[in-house]
């Protein structure tokens, strides 16, 4: 699985977008991108995931450059409940389903 | 409602007193999984089933054993854990043959002395 680079963390205030990037320059044709996060210590949620389009659920938005080399994921409209530790994960299609967490963004929203 | 569940949450022992955590989920899932998580080192999986009686090792497999004898239980047991078992641990499920999402259960705290 490619390695995934994201800042260490990042701050944002309530109710403005949240733009997390993420690097991953040695994806294969075959990898998808996932975010996941992790609220406190609870067990990581599943935000979105894309392979090639941008794509968009009622969480987030994940947009993927066209050499597939980075994306961002973007919250909207943050709130306070947002705050977490975000992973950016790349993952094989189909016989790999282990997730390889890196150290993630630890995203701050503030008042 | 679509959940995977842990038991206990929280628990406290001493060295090489035998333990198991359970996992369950009630989505029918094929595929589950055991994650631990440390400071500084992140998620990191312990072992893995695709399918009924059918496990294989993570990254950090040792001290542990799993069982898969039905679809919807993943039991993590430590026959004899020690200190360094002490940790965040988290079981996980998702429909297999796709890019689906896993699905986290809670989490149990465990603390070995």
């Amino acid at each position: 699985d490619a390695k995934t680079t994201q800042p260490t963390s990042m701050d944002c205030a309530e109710g403005r977008a949240a733009n997390l990037p993420c690097n991953h320059s040695t994806i294969s044709g075959n990898e998808y991108v996932y975010w996941y996060r992790q609220i406190h210590s609870q067990g990581p949620q599943y935000i979105i995931h894309g392979l090639k389009n941008n794509e968009t659920n009622e969480m987030a938005s994940l947009i993927i450059t066209e050499d597939r080399k980075s994306s961002t994921l973007i919250l909207p409209h943050a709130t306070l409940r947002d705050t977490a530790v975000y992973y950016c994960i790349v993952r094989g299609g189909y016989n790999t389903d282990k997730l390889i967490f890196g150290t993630g963004t630890r995203l701050q929203v503030f008042p | 409602e679509a959940q995977v569940t842990q038991n206990p949450r929280y628990l406290i022992t001493v060295t090489g007193k035998k333990l198991t955590v359970t996992c369950s989920q009630n989505m029918n899932h094929e595929y589950m999984s055991w994650y631990r998580q440390d400071p500084g080192l992140g998620l990191r999986q312990i072992y893995y089933s695709m399918n009924v009686e059918v496990t294989d090792k993570g990254d950090v497999p040792e001290g542990y054993k799993v069982s898969r004898k039905e679809k919807r239980n993943f039991p993590l047991i430590l026959e004899s854990p020690s200190p360094n078992q002490t940790s965040l641990y988290f079981c996980a499920s998702s429909s297999r043959g796709g890019v689906y999402e896993q699905y986290f259960g809670p989490g149990t705290r465990l603390t070995v002395t």
